[in-house]
Order: C-alpha cells, then structure tokens, then sequence
C-alpha cells in the first residue's frame, strides 16, 4: 500500500515555509524524499534511516518517526526553484521500495 | 559516466502490440527497478532486481514482464499492450546497500491506442 502524503499541494510565495508530511501504514527501516519538475526523472534529495542517520541535502531538511511510521520534509525559505512534486519513498528492510502519491508545490515570486 | 540509460523516450503502441522498453546502467549496482507514473497515482513500483538472475514483483506486476541476464541490463516487456498501460515509465538503480539513493533514467512515455 502506498505511502499517504499530506498535504496533495500547496502554494507559497517566495521565503515562505513548508511541511510536506508521509505516513505509512507499514513499519519502516529508510524514507526517501525526492522532488521532480515537470518532464524530468526524480532528483534525490535525502535519506533518512532508522536510528536517526541523515544523508542528503544542504538546505531541506527532514525528520523520521520510526514509531509512528512517519516522516517530514521541511523547506524553509523556499526559493524558486523548490518548486515541483515531492515524493518521499520507503523502504521495509527489502529493496521493495514503495514511493507515496506526491506532493506537488509551486513557488511564486 | 552515463548513469540509467533509457529507450526509448517516446513509443505509441496498438492494443495487443508487443515491446520492450529498454534499461542500462553502467555503475555496477546491484539493485535495477522499474516504476510507472500516472496523474494522480505518484510512482508505482511494477518489477525489481537484487543482482543478475533475481527478479521480484512490485504494486502493479500484472501484464509486464522483466529479467536480468546481465548486471547491466534491466529490460521490461509488455507482451499484449492495453490502454490501461499508457504511462510515463521510469527505471532506477541503485547499489546494493539498503541507505543508499535512487539513480533515475530520463523516463518513457508509452502511449497505448
């Protein structure tokens, strides 16, 4: 079952904030957040583990609620170029990585 | 370094039509994935593979068909196209250790009349 995201979108001006939430209803060993432009492949942008271990971007970051099978993205500041659709993906312990339905934000000047 | 090659990037097909898309990678991963994309739907695993000769189902298995021969190579098959297939395919790999990120190729948009 795919992953639930909140909130579907969202719409910001520029030095704006914003939290893009995924929950699972299975227990999770990784999520992993991406964001894709239009036409364009999935771009990573971060890792986090069970255990607390962060690999990924400079200035977005995350948390991870293993207990509640949860994770947050936090964009602050937003410029630009967040815009997009954010996907967080998450991985049981398996290679059978399940992405959620997507965020998409826009940006305004 | 050419990363998750693609191909092709666009296809039409006829209901009942054959074809198969096409996926190389040239970074020795282990891990190769196929997903479609749909409006609405976020990125739906359809096959994977832990190294060559093991593959497994995903979500939405039904009407494709994958192997992996060579550690390179990650082909889907679509052996009787339906409408219902009409999609962006993208594949992705990875190395073999669980924390690490996705490698994506630039995608295929199959359309299927």
């Amino acid at each position: 079952q795919q992953p639930v995201q909140s909130p579907q979108a969202v719409i910001l001006r520029e030095g704006e904030d914003a939290v893009i939430n995924c929950s699972s209803s299975k227990a999770l060993y990784s999520v992993h957040w991406y964001r894709q432009k239009h036409g364009e492949a999935p771009v990573f942008l971060m890792i986090l583990l069970k255990g607390g271990e962060q690999k990924g971007h400079e200035k977005i970051s995350a948390s991870f609620n293993e207990k509640k099978q949860q994770s947050s993205l936090y964009l602050t500041a937003s410029q630009l170029s967040y815009s997009g659709t954010y996907f967080c993906g998450t991985g049981s312990g398996t290679y059978k990585y399940i992405f959620g339905t997507g965020t998409r934000l826009k940006v305004l000047a | 370094n050419a990363g998750v090659t693609q191909t092709p990037k666009f296809q039409v097909l006829k209901t009942g039509q054959s074809m198969t898309l096409q996926c190389a990678q040239d970074m020795n991963h282990e891990y190769m994935s196929w997903y479609r994309q749909d409006p609405g739907m976020g990125l739906r695993l359809i096959h994977y593979s832990v190294g060559a000769g093991i593959t497994d189902q995903g979500e939405v298995p039904n009407g494709y068909n994958v192997s992996r021969s060579t550690t390179e190579d990650f082909p889907l098959r679509l052996l009787s196209a339906a409408p219902s297939q009409t999609s962006v395919y993208f594949c992705a790999s990875k190395p073999g250790q669980l924390n690490e990120k996705l490698f994506f190729g630039s995608g295929t948009q199959l359309s299927v009349l």
